[in-house]
């Protein structure tokens, strides 16, 4: 069974400071990465995507991806009170993707 | 004005009623998947389809069942025979290729599904 894993939280953060999520794969094939962010009785909203090792920034967002280590996390500069939501991460297996469980964030003023 | 819209936004149904919950999309987009998630938890497959007359099961298929007719519409019905049908569902599309821009999975608002 491929999995995707994820802490699944709460994050507790100060307003201003960086927010770091992480999220751990089994599937070496994979080869696309997700992450989309969920409020409280809503759908997800795709936040970002990688597919190279590295790091993609957009915004107060990086999303950095170690193919390796089979790893991939996304960091949240300035996180606001309003970054409060639960972030999924999603890995793409052939023709699906394959959703962790997602960790829940909470940015204190 | 481009998305997935879902109906109804809440449901209610009674044990041993069949129910069926409709997704429709306008971004021209082949494949479309239909997920439940449960309080707490993430997103689990229920069915998906890559092209208009054909479908597979996901990870939960049991006692739900599907139709892809047109290219838009995807829609899911939940049977008596889903013993716990009580859940958030989401329905979400996508193009489909070989970068990770085509994989991308776009969701609609949902439909909560309560079984009274």
């Amino acid at each position: 069974q491929k999995e995707v894993e994820q802490n699944s939280g709460p994050l507790s953060v100060p307003e201003g400071a960086i927010a770091s999520l992480n999220c751990t794969y089994s599937d070496r094939g994979s080869q696309s990465f997700f992450w989309y962010r969920q409020y409280s009785g809503k759908s997800p909203e795709l936040i970002m995507f990688i597919y190279s090792n590295g790091d993609k920034e957009d915004g107060r967002f990086t999303a950095q991806l170690n193919k390796a280590s089979q790893y991939v996390s996304l960091l949240i500069r300035d996180s606001q009170p309003s970054d409060s939501a639960t972030y999924l991460c999603a890995v793409d297996n052939t023709d699906k993707l394959i959703f962790g469980t997602g960790t829940r964030l909470q940015v204190f003023p | 004005d481009g998305g997935i819209t879902q109906s109804p936004k809440y449901l209610f149904r009674k044990e041993g009623q069949n129910v069926t919950l409709s997704c429709e999309q306008n971004l021209n987009h082949d494949a479309m998947y239909w997920y439940r998630q449960d309080p707490g938890q993430g997103l689990r497959l229920i069915y998906y389809s890559q092209i208009v007359n054909d479908f597979q099961k996901g990870d939960i298929a049991e006692g739900y069942s599907v139709s892809r007719e047109k290219k838009e519409s995807f829609p899911l019905t939940v049977t008596s025979a889903q013993k716990n049908p009580t859940a958030f569902y989401l329905c979400a599309s996508s193009t489909r290729g070989r970068t990770a821009s085509t994989d991308t999975q776009y969701f609609g608002p949902g439909t909560r599904l309560t079984v009274l």
